[in-house]
């Protein structure tokens, strides 16, 4: 009854690989969300995404591309893995209005690059 | 552009007092505040959030937070700290007039709560 998942739990790659972590919830929400939490601990969106809009942080290189084949799953793919790609990544989810829902966190992705 | 801030990167308390974790925030319009907390190893679990109404929020494990508007500042509080109360705490705000990739929500830096016994 997981109510948003990720795999892998954990990641080890080269550099220069392609990789992907998946992310399904179960909630029937209508947005999804990829954050990147740094070895500090700071938390940043990356993408949020529903079914009519993308919306990205600039600061996202173009090697990061969300991928959702259906509402219930936003994928995360990474082309050509740099060392600073390595964090914790992080997918959540919300219904409802876009300023006031609620975000529920996925257990996160730990990526080691290598 | 929204901004949050949490000062303390670290909170101790012994069990049984009360604790404060601090939160300040900037916006241009109304803010959407809201607090997590993180276990380790764990993603983060929502605790309670303020839209507007009654400043004083209540939310899960007992914890509440008091909206202050003047002193723009969002303050996570318990009456009573439990060991299990230790974990990794994130203040987040939402600007109700941002638009485009600005109207995402904007973690702090987290603030480390441990709770001694």
């Amino acid at each position: 009854d997981t109510a948003v998942s990720q795999t892998p739990k954990y990641l080890v790659t080269q550099m220069g690989n392609d990789k992907s972590i998946k992310c399904e919830q179960n909630l029937g929400h209508d947005t999804m969300y990829w954050y990147k939490q740094d070895s500090k601990k700071f938390l940043k969106i990356m993408f949020s995404y529903n079914n009519k809009e993308l919306i990205i942080n600039e600061t996202v290189p173009n090697r990061f591309s969300p991928k959702s084949p259906d509402k219930a799953h936003l994928n995360l793919h990474i082309n050509s893995l740099e060392l600073g790609d390595s964090a914790v990544y992080f997918c959540a989810s919300s219904q409802g209005t876009p300023r006031t829902d609620t975000q529920y966190f996925g257990p996160g992705t730990r990526l080691t690059v290598l | 552009a929204q901004s949050v801030a949490q000062p303390e990167d670290q909170v101790n308390v012994a069990e049984g007092n009360p604790l404060t974790v601090k939160c300040t925030y900037s916006v241009s319009g109304n803010p959407y505040l809201f607090w997590y907390v993180q276990y380790p190893n764990r993603g983060l679990q929502f605790l309670l959030k303020y839209i507007t109404g009654d400043n004083l929020v209540k939310g899960s494990y007992g914890f509440e937070a008091e909206f202050n508007k003047s002193q723009t500042s969002f303050h996570l509080k318990k009456p009573s700290a439990l060991v299990s109360d230790s974990a990794l705490y994130f203040c987040a705000v939402r600007d109700s007039i941002s638009s485009g990739s600005a109207r995402q929500l904007t973690f702090g830096s987290g603030t480390q709560l441990t709770v001694l016994p």
